[in-house]
């Protein structure tokens, strides 16, 4: 079983430019989450799609989004890329709507802002 | 508002060591608790995970315990190996939250 896929592995942007990371989940899964790790912030919740709905969403600002799409693959979309949106940006994605259901990592897309 | 603690944050055992690993959460209606591992530069690999109803779960030689009274989980690793260093990061589900909080993990170091 092919495990959770993203790309690419690394992205380098300036501010102010726009940045697209996008996940693959594992077959299967119908939700997709995304989380950020900030360097001496620890991983913290992004958003969680499922079913190509936004579920919720964590204490970001707006310029964070994303999609999913109708075969559940999701991108994530930061406009307007600050100093500090630098990180490793993690897919997980489980069964469905994820209460009882563990979380599957990819290896995540590590961006960096010049 | 869930708070996930872990302790120590890092840890260095010469091989062959049973080890324990802490962490805390301050709202104990979660739904379950996932315990991962990270190595460095990659991303998270789930090792165990425990339903709010289950006690612990064990794999291998890895065994996580959940009190959820008391707001603690524990991940025991027995004679541990040097393929055993990493980052291992507990994260809690809490109820009504739909997103899992973690912790800011325990760095091991396992010395051969």
């Amino acid at each position: 079983e092919a495990g959770v896929t993203q790309s690419p592995t690394h992205l380098i942007k300036t501010r102010g430019q726009q940045a697209t990371l996008r996940c693959s989940p594992i077959s299967g899964h119908t939700s997709v989450y995304w989380y950020q790790q900030a360097l001496g912030l620890g991983l913290q919740f992004l958003l969680w799609y499922d079913e190509g709905e936004e579920r919720n969403r964590g204490n970001f600002p707006p310029r964070f989004s994303g999609r999913q799409f109708p075969n559940y693959s999701s991108e994530l979309n930061v406009n307007a890329l600050e100093l500090e949106d630098s990180a490793l940006y993690l897919c997980a994605s489980s069964r469905w709507q994820g209460s009882n259901q563990p979380q599957h990592f990819g290896d995540g897309t590590r961006l960096s802002i010049l | 508002k869930q708070e996930v603690t872990q302790i120590p944050a890092a840890l260095s055992v010469p091989e062959g060591e049973n080890l324990v690993l802490n962490c805390s959460f301050t709202d104990s209606a979660i739904y379950n608790l996932q315990w991962f591992r990270q190595d460095p530069g990659k991303g998270l690999t789930s090792l165990l995970l425990i339903q709010s109803s289950q006690r612990e779960q064990t794999s291998g030689r890895l065994n996580a315990s959940l009190d959820k009274s008391s707001g603690r989980s524990t991940l025991y690793i027995a004679a541990s190996q040097p393929g055993d260093s990493a980052t291992y990061l507990c994260a809690a589900y809490t109820s009504g939250t739909y997103k899992y909080i973690f912790g800011t993990g325990t760095r091991l170091k396992v010395l051969a």
